[in-house]
């Protein structure tokens, strides 16, 4: 079982700041990386999967970088919009165990 | 835009009864997958399940639990005696490819939660 950590575990930002939060994983044998955001009484919803080292992806104003040698994931939103009020999760998956293992997600709060 | 639905949304149910969640995922998906969330913890994969067998099972999944597809579009979760720590939100999830890789994003549902008394 992978050990995935998110950090900080909830964030409150006011309207139009820029932020970003980080996840860790295991760096051997990586298979993939995921982020998913999870709005309350809602489900989650893919933003990323990455897979190589240095890759960045975006999405609108939120993206994500990945390094795979030391194993973490930053999470960025420019201009934090109080929508963008949702869990972060982020989820890994290694070589020899495909399924995706959790962090504990990261609660953002913007405030209008 | 399609979606993954599952029934019940909340169920609460007495200690040692059965229980069975449903799940209808995204119709051209392959992969299908539960997790759960006991409140206050992390999202645990339970198990996936492609072509009609189970391809990958967590610790959690034990004896106790089981899944099936018994018609080409429902997918289910038993638990057949439940107990006071299977109190939790299970979700239901779908995937064109094997999450995990690259475009394996899954799907996710809103939930089932299962409160156990």
């Amino acid at each position: 079982i992978l050990n995935v950590e998110q950090s900080p575990q909830s964030l409150h930002v006011q309207e139009g700041d820029s932020t970003n939060f980080t996840c860790s994983f295991p760096s051997s044998n990586f298979y993939a990386l995921h982020w998913y955001r999870w709005e309350t009484a809602k489900s989650p919803e893919a933003l990323f999967v990455m897979t190589l080292n240095g890759d960045e992806k975006k999405k609108g104003r939120i993206s994500a970088t990945l390094n795979t040698k030391e194993g973490y994931s930053y999470l960025y939103i420019k201009g934090s919009q109080p929508e963008d009020s949702a869990t972060y999760l982020c989820a890994s998956s290694s070589g020899s165990a495909r399924q995706l293992t959790f962090g504990s997600g990261t609660q953002l709060t913007v405030l209008p | 835009e399609p979606e993954v639905t599952q029934t019940p949304s909340h169920q609460v149910t007495q200690m040692g009864q059965e229980v069975i969640l449903r799940c209808v995922p995204i119709s051209n998906h392959l992969y299908f997958y539960w997790y759960r969330q006991i409140l206050g913890q992390k999202v645990e994969f339970l198990v996936s399940f492609y072509n009609n067998e189970i391809s990958e099972k967590s610790e959690i999944f034990d004896d106790q639990f089981s899944v099936e597809r018994p018609d080409g579009s429902n997918f289910t979760l038993k638990i057949r005696s439940t107990k006071l720590e299977d109190s939790a939100m299970y979700f239901c999830a779908s995937g064109l490819t094997r999450a995990g890789g690259s475009n394996g994003e899954l799907f996710f549902g809103e939930g089932s939660r299962l409160t156990v008394l």
